[in-house]
């Protein structure tokens, strides 16, 4: 079973829309605070953003690149985290990874919330191409 | 935003050898580094949180050290399956940021 699923990638202008989504599927993912990562072609990882959980607040924190065109959301009823990217810039293109730290959807991490920015679980990417 | 500046940014190695790797703060992170492999084509995977914590099924080659801003990642013996991209993070401080990766390539 794959824990993370991520679909919606695809070919956009620039100046256009796109929502990816991720299926999570094998631990606790109303626990989850969940990540969004990308990695442009050829080039290393960049942070994109996160959505905290409900019971912690369900707030959104964003990259400086993307802020105020991207927004992340989630559906704890269907285990599914969302990347709502408006506004599309050439540079967006990447392959966009959802990621989360497992151990904290099982035991709580309130103590100590930066272990939610490391990252265990990993889907295997979709691919947002903006040309 | 904390800077995270990898050396080297390539090397290369031959199976059986030591290699290690080096990731430096921009500024103090205390203990909260980790490092991931990448192969091409696939997701990163966690190896080290806590700047020297195993996570759980990582072969004890890999071993990290650090606090602060200098931290390292060591493959005690290479093996043929280690040949990859290594990156670290901070999670210290938003953003968390990445150094720019370091290829292990077979001499």
């Amino acid at each position: 079973e794959v824990p993370l699923v991520e679909s919606g990638g695809g070919l956009v202008k620039p100046g256009g829309s796109l929502r990816l989504s991720c299926g999570a599927s094998g631990f606790s993912f109303s626990n989850a605070w969940m990540t969004w990562v990308r990695q442009a072609p050829g080039k290393g990882l960049e942070w994109v953003g996160r959505i905290k959980s409900r019971s912690d607040g369900g707030t959104g924190d964003y990259a400086v690149p993307v802020r105020g065109r991207f927004t992340i959301s989630r559906d704890d009823s269907k285990n599914t985290v969302y990347l709502q990217m408006n506004s599309l810039k050439i540079e967006d293109t990447a392959v966009y990874y959802c990621t989360t730290y497992r151990s904290c959807s099982s035991t709580s991490c309130s103590q100590l919330p930066r272990l939610h920015d490391y990252m265990d679980v990993w889907g295997t990417g979709t691919t947002v191409t903006v040309s | 935003d904390i800077q995270m500046t990898q050396s080297p940014s390539s090397v290369s190695a031959s199976v059986g050898d030591r290699v290690t790797i080096t990731c430096r703060a921009s500024q103090g992170i205390s203990s909260w580094l980790a490092w991931y492999q990448q192969k091409p084509g696939k997701a990163p995977e966690l190896l080290i949180y806590a700047a020297s914590s195993l996570r759980t099924g990582v072969s004890s080659r890999f071993s990290g050290s650090g606090s602060g801003t200098d931290f390292t990642l060591t493959i005690s013996s290479l093996q043929p399956e280690d040949f990859a991209t290594y990156f670290c993070q901070q999670v210290f401080s938003l953003p968390p940021t990445f150094g720019q990766g370091t290829r292990l390539e077979i001499k």
